[in-house]
């Protein structure tokens, strides 16, 4: 079973339509939980963190946290086709701050 | 303020060379990492370093050697190249919050291709 599990799409949604994007994660002691957005040839960067089950907004982007079923969402609202890009999940767990990385969700927003 | 900064960006290797890969950071973070990035892959951490003279092995250290001898500076070092070790590799740098690493910030990556 992979530590970190993301479907690799492409998830195709329509332009202003919600964006729903889904990790789960093997590790019941992990703490931290963020969501990465890589467009293509480029370097990861932060969307969101989330370190408390519930939800929490920033903008269009809405994180969703579960840990009991262990597993972690991301809602982008109106979608552009900017946000067209690979959403990548990433799980902090273990004694010395382990990150993994899930392989990513390929999001297409069409115009 | 620079953030991570990584050189070469790109690089031809040929198997059986050896080279360096740079990567500083501004930050005064004390976690430092290396990933690299197979095509249509996420990232699997190579190795990291929670401090000036502290380096550990991650998920795919075989073929790799860290240093790390200033906050601001990791290097990784490859020798022996083979055509299993061409891929994007990045670095990139974190501090603590409240006993919990924070944020990751990258850099922008170095294309290595090994023929």
């Amino acid at each position: 079973q992979k530590e970190v599990e993301q479907n690799s799409g492409p998830l195709s949604v329509p332009e202003g339509a919600i964006a729903s994007l889904n990790c789960t994660y093997s590790d019941r002691v992990s703490q931290s939980f963020f969501w990465y957005r890589q467009y293509s040839g480029k370097s990861p960067e932060l969307i969101m963190s989330i370190y408390s089950n519930g939800d929490k907004e920033d903008g269009r982007f809405t994180a969703q946290l579960n840990k009991a079923s262990q597993y972690v969402s991301l809602l982008i609202r109106d979608s552009q086709p900017s946000d067209s890009a690979t959403y990548l999940c990433a799980v902090i767990s273990g004694g010395y701050q382990k990150v993994t990385f899930g392989t990513g969700t390929k999001l297409q927003v069409i115009p | 303020n620079a953030g991570v900064t990584q050189t070469p960006k790109f690089r031809i290797l040929k198997i059986g060379q050896s080279m360096t890969l740079q990567c500083t950071q501004d930050m005064n973070h004390n976690y430092m990492y290396w990933y690299r990035q197979d095509p249509g892959m996420g990232l699997k951490l190579i190795y990291y370093s929670v401090g000036a003279g502290i380096t550990d092995k991650g998920e795919v250290p075989n073929g790799y050697n860290v240093s790390r001898s200033t906050t601001e500076d990791f290097p990784l070092r490859l020798e022996l190249a083979a055509p299993s070790q061409t891929s994007v590799y990045f670095c990139a740098s974190s501090s603590l919050a409240g006993g919990i690493t924070d944020t990751q910030y990258f850099g922008p990556g170095t294309r290595l291709t090994v023929l």
